[in-house]
């Protein structure tokens, strides 16, 4: 089968530092994704690893390891506007698997 | 430039009945995805049009059916309509020629209400 594991739910102060971190397990990969989606939103790109390491976007990073089907999104310097939820997605043949998402909670 | 756009933004259907869905891609784009999203649920891919056909499908029954017409735009077809088919409906479109990674644009979505 093919699953994608995050937390459901997540809380942090504002201008605090949070981690998300998703575990996948799917029968062909090309790289992991980052969505953020707001209630009554679309989902929007946030980043794409394809290969092990950090990518770095402003505020928030992305990680990949290949070997432990780990990756996790780290957000930075939180802002009210960041409340959303997150989703990991796996690229598979032009296709994505999301995970369940992680609801982010940024309180004041 | 517009993005990804969708229409109709809200729909109220009964059980039985059919529905379409229209999406028209972001300027440029050439491939069309539509997943389905169920509230509290990560979006689950249904299926993807490129050259007006149908390229890659996912676990989703015969019910659900899609066209793409020459200007890239497409349509989601559902018929015999279901309680469980309730979901926030998105669009994505992207461009083949990105390569394995084809970042994907998504619209705002349908939401459709099943009675």
């Amino acid at each position: 089968g093919q699953s994608l594991e995050q937390p459901s739910e997540v809380t942090a102060v504002e201008g605090a530092i949070v981690q998300i971190n998703c575990t996948y397990q799917t029968s062909g990969f090309y790289g992991l994704s980052w969505y953020q989606q707001h209630d009554g939103g679309a989902p929007t790109f946030l980043s794409y690893n394809a290969l092990d390491g950090l990518e770095e976007t402003g505020r928030f990073s992305s990680f990949l390891s290949r070997s432990d089907s780990y990756g996790y999104l780290l957000l930075q310097e939180l802002q009210m506007k960041d409340s959303a939820s997150y989703f990991c997605a796996v690229y598979n043949t032009d296709k994505l698997i999301f995970g369940t998402g992680t609801r982010l909670q940024v309180f004041p | 430039d517009a993005g990804v756009t969708q229409s109709p933004t809200h729909l109220i259907k009964t059980r039985g009945q059919q529905v379409t869905l229209r999406c028209s891609p972001k300027s440029g784009h050439d491939t069309v995805s539509w997943y389905q999203q169920a509230l509290g649920q990560g979006p689950q891919f249904i299926f993807q049009y490129y050259e007006e056909e149908e390229r890659q499908r996912g676990n989703f029954p015969d019910r659900f059916s899609g066209h793409q017409f020459p200007n890239y735009s497409s349509e989601l077809n559902v018929n015999a309509l279901l309680l469980g088919d309730s979901a926030l409906y998105l669009c994505a479109s992207s461009a083949i020629a990105g390569g394995p990674h084809n970042e994907q644009f998504f619209g705002p979505g349908t939401r459709l209400t099943v009675l």
